[in-house]
């Protein structure tokens, strides 16, 4: 079936220190991929996409490229900061539905 | 910004009472969702409207959830009774069509229910 699976959180960084949040997925025909983001106390926000295999979604700093031999969109961000401390959700939709299909999200904590 | 508007924010009952929840998406947006998002996991679809129109609601506990959305505007999601299983927050969320795969997807805060 269709699945998203994520890294177990939380992960622990000090500011301006590399980050990889690793998501792989399992999906019918060609899907499409995203980013979600959801910051203390607020819903979840789209941060990327991409749509088609090799194409990279980047936003804000991050960026993610949609692997289809590997079946990855790990999401990366050269220097994080104490304001990137959220929860990150991996979602896709395929199999013609439009309803995206999230991960169990990552929790990101950046201490200064 | 326009944004998803969800109320109450917070909600703690006792189970066996009936509970209900309100979302208004953003304006001129047709389709909304309800997700349930249990405490450590993803958001799971609860149901999806097209206007006024159920599309999807395969996931939604029929025996003692039900969902409105009369105008096409807003929409009421209910349980009664509640359970302890319960507990979780539930998000809306709208988009302006369901036609488009890579469509955005906009998220209210959620309401957070206890189930005590």
């Amino acid at each position: 079936g269709n699945s998203v699976t994520q890294m177990e959180g939380p992960v622990t960084l000090s500011e301006e220190a590399f980050l990889t949040i690793n998501c792989t997925y399992t999906a019918t025909g060609y899907p499409s991929l995203f980013w979600y983001v959801q910051y203390p106390g607020e819903g979840l926000q789209l941060l990327l996409k991409a749509t088609k295999a090799d194409d990279k979604g980047s936003n804000k700093g991050f960026e993610a490229t949609y692997r289809k031999e590997t079946t990855s969109f790990h999401l990366e961000k050269g220097s994080v900061q104490v304001s990137d401390s959220a929860v990150y959700f991996c979602a896709h939709t395929s199999g013609g539905s439009y309803i995206p299909t999230f991960g169990r999200g990552t929790s990101l904590i950046v201490h200064p | 910004e326009a944004e998803v508007a969800q109320s109450p924010r917070y909600k703690i009952t006792e189970k066996s009472q009936a509970v209900a929840f309100w979302c208004d998406p953003i304006s001129g947006h047709a389709t909304l969702y309800w997700y349930r998002q249990i405490l450590g996991q993803g958001p799971e679809l609860l149901v999806q409207f097209q206007d006024e129109s159920v599309v999807d609601d395969s996931q939604l506990p029929k025996d003692r959830f039900s969902a409105e959305r009369l105008k096409g505007v807003d929409s009421t999601l209910k349980i009664q009774p509640a359970e302890l299983g319960d507990s979780a927050m539930y998000l809306c969320a709208s988009s302006l069509s369901v036609k488009g795969e890579n469509e955005k997807l906009f998220f209210g805060s959620g309401t957070q229910l206890s189930v005590l």
